[in-house]
């Protein structure tokens, strides 16, 4: 089971982009890279999910490197309302229902 | 869309009672579904996952006779907190996926105050 590293907070401030970045060194062959956003007292929200290379839709990107031993969730001029936690799982794919999450993320977008 | 309910969103029981939590897929059919539990400022931690038609298979130290699921349909699962105590108290969230290592879809998470 692919065990996920992310820095446990990051501070931005409103428009800038916002990259955070999780280390997944064992990850599996078959192993997809998945992202959640959860606010306080609310189910995770599915952000993007990608397997190689790059991946975008309307509100991120995800860069995985060629070796997706980690990979980068880039979120473009945040607002206030961006200010979550953010989860990266490892795991899924074909007949593999084992993902965790990890301590995640906690970006504060301030004024 | 992939919409997940769940209900209660929130409840308060006595210590000893126990307690049903619905878990819906809206507008899917989900073969497999997820149970977590989360404390306050804590990560989600996995307690068991469901196929729908068969047994459970619950997380290391969850009890099984405790936590009871139940997936009879495409759409619904339970999780019944059985005799629930003050430390049952928490917040938790399921989710469902159209298939075996599929996206998880989550749903709103439900309250739980044992007093």
């Amino acid at each position: 089971l692919a065990k996920t590293t992310q820095p446990i907070s990051m501070d931005s401030y409103e428009g800038q982009e916002v990259n955070i970045t999780c280390s997944h060194n064992n990850i599996a062959t078959n192993d997809y890279i998945t992202w959640y956003q959860q606010f306080p007292s609310q189910g995770p929200r599915f952000i993007i999910q990608g397997y190689k290379t790059k991946v975008t839709n309307e509100v991120a990107s995800l860069f995985i490197p060629a070796d997706r031993k980690s990979s980068t969730l880039s979120l473009p001029r945040v607002s206030l309302s961006d200010t979550a936690v953010y989860y990266c799982l490892v795991g899924g794919g074909p007949s593999n229902n084992d993902m965790r999450f990890g301590a995640g993320t906690r970006l504060t977008v301030k004024p | 869309g992939a919409v997940v309910s769940q209900h209660p969103s929130r409840v308060i029981c006595k210590s000893g009672t126990s307690v049903k939590i619905e878990c819906r897929s809206l507008d899917f059919q989900a073969t497999t579904m997820f149970w977590y539990r989360q404390f306050p400022k804590q990560s989600l931690m996995l307690m068991a996952t469901s196929n729908e038609g068969s047994k459970a298979t619950y997380e290391q130290g969850v009890e099984k006779d405790k936590f009871l699921i139940n997936h009879a349909s495409l759409t619904l699962s339970t999780l019944t907190v059985t005799s629930a105590h003050p430390e049952d108290s928490s917040f938790y969230i399921c989710s469902a996926a159209r298939g075996v290592g599929e996206t998880q879809y989550f749903g709103p998470g439900t309250r739980l105050l044992v007093l």
